[in-house]
């Protein structure tokens, strides 16, 4: 298997819910990513995991919380959003943290 | 912290001509250079990387070259064709230390190939 797929593929979630972004990979690699892309905009690093420990967090708002339960699996659980923070939320891997990034096909948020 | 700028930020040609995009970098510890592509509702795929102890490679239509001491690297799309029209954007990061796994994008370029 040499994809990252993740769940959903869109979600409409309103400021005062509670959800979670699913993020899989089977190609056993240690390094898994979020990432935050508005329209017309490159990727913007969120959070890093290393062996399943977060080693970056870029200054992210509480609101995003991120949980790596497993080498394969990465969840960003989101609560309390703004409507600012709706964009294509983007997760990848890699074999290392200087390695090729492999990016699933995005989960589309709309906060209303 | 890594900034990248790369330029131009839209680009038009004519099939079967040549594309060439750039990018240049701050930080002289950038070791890693990607290039993806990403069309319209798509994920970003990597198309062609780099490392810094390489000066060019090449994959078919596609070649990317690194100057170090310039601190700039470029995309070279050689035969263009419609499918080649995307969102192209370079990438840089350095292996190890607090930034292990940290790419910084450039800001994008629009490739449009006219049939």
């Amino acid at each position: 298997d040499t994809e990252v797929t993740q769940t959903p593929k869109h979600l409409v979630m309103g400021m005062t819910n509670k959800k979670s972004l699913k993020c899989e990979q089977h190609m056993g690699h240690r390094a898994m990513y979020w990432y935050k892309q508005k329209a017309k905009k490159p990727p913007e690093l969120m959070f890093v995991y290393s062996y399943e420990k977060l080693s970056i967090n870029e200054s992210v708002p509480s609101r995003f919380s991120p949980e790596c339960p497993n080498s394969s699996l990465l969840n960003l659980h989101l609560h309390a959003l703004q409507p600012e923070d709706s964009a294509l939320y983007l997760c990848a891997s890699s074999q290392g943290g200087s390695d090729e990034q492999y990016f699933g096909p995005g989960t589309r948020l709309t906060v209303t | 912290g890594e900034n990248v700028e790369q330029h131009p930020s839209t680009l038009s040609v004519q099939e079967g001509d040549s594309a060439v995009i750039k990018c240049t970098y701050s930080d002289s510890a950038s070791n890693y250079f990607p290039w993806y592509k990403q069309e319209l509702g798509k994920r970003p795929q990597l198309i062609i990387d780099i490392r810094s102890n390489v000066g060019e490679k090449k994959d078919q239509r596609i070649a990317v070259t690194l100057n170090k001491t310039a601190k700039h690297f470029s995309l070279h799309i050689t035969e263009t064709q419609p499918e080649d029209s995307a969102v192209y954007f370079c990438a840089a990061s350095m292996s190890g230390g607090t930034s292990y796994g940290k790419l910084t994008f450039g800001q994008g370029t629009i490739l449009t190939v006219h049939p």
